[in-house]
């Protein structure tokens, strides 16, 4: 079957701009997870979903940052008024249920560079 | 708060050599522990998981125990291949609240003809 989808696969965009990245989970998957990938930081977590709501976002980096998840299925994080330090590969994944033994797939991500 | 220690490397071997590639976690709760794997210009996958004490995760000849006295969840491969070579990132998921997985740092690993 399908796996977990990210668009847009690049994004090029100018300090100041506010950008939007789209995860397309796998189908049945409740739970869905944002990541963040680069050089300094390693991978992060950012952020958690079980359905449409997010119990925590106190991982996201700043309040530039936010996302959303409308029908337990497409996921959107939004990044205003980027700045060069957002620069990093974005990362998604889906698990079934969230539960601690299940395996999270991932998305090819989205890498992002801000200039 | 939960963290993940792995060596960075890079690590660089012959084919056919004998890989350990160490990975310890703090010991909070009982966490599922996962190996993932990034091959070159390819995402995340899953290689191998174990998700109690004393579990053996294998896959691909590899293998992880899970070894809660020693926080220990270290990779092995008898016998390594060129096309083995890729970034093994270590990591640990407790799951039940709004966490996600907690990564090591990841070991580039690079395989020699």
């Amino acid at each position: 079957g399908a796996g977990v989808s990210q668009s847009p696969s690049n994004k090029v965009t100018e300090k100041g701009k506010d950008v939007e990245l789209r995860c397309d989970p796998i189908s049945g998957h409740t739970a869905l997870y944002w990541y963040r990938q680069s050089l300094g930081q390693g991978l992060e977590f950012l952020i958690y979903f079980q359905g449409n709501s997010a119990p925590d976002k106190s991982g996201l980096p700043s309040d530039r940052f936010s996302a959303e998840r409308t029908g337990g299925s497409v996921s959107t994080l939004t990044i205003q008024r980027t700045q060069q330090e957002d620069s990093a590969v974005y990362l998604c994944a889906s698990s079934p249920s969230g539960g601690a033994g299940q395996t999270q797939y991932f998305g090819p991500g989205t890498r992002l560079l801000v200039l | 708060g939960d963290s993940v220690t792995q060596m960075e490397g890079p690590v660089t071997l012959s084919e056919e050599a004998f890989l350990t590639i160490n990975c310890t976690y703090t010991a909070t709760g009982y966490p599922s522990l996962f190996w993932y794997v990034q091959y070159p210009g390819e995402g995340l996958q899953l290689l191998l998981k174990a998700t109690k004490a004393d579990d053996k995760g294998s896959n691909k000849g590899f293998e992880a125990t899970y070894r809660k006295e020693t926080t220990s969840f270290h990779l092995e491969k008898g016998s390594v291949q060129v096309s083995d070579s890729a970034v093994y990132f270590c990591a640990r998921f407790s799951g039940g609240g709004a966490d996600g997985l907690t990564f090591g740092k990841g070991t580039h690993l690079i395989i020699q003809p």
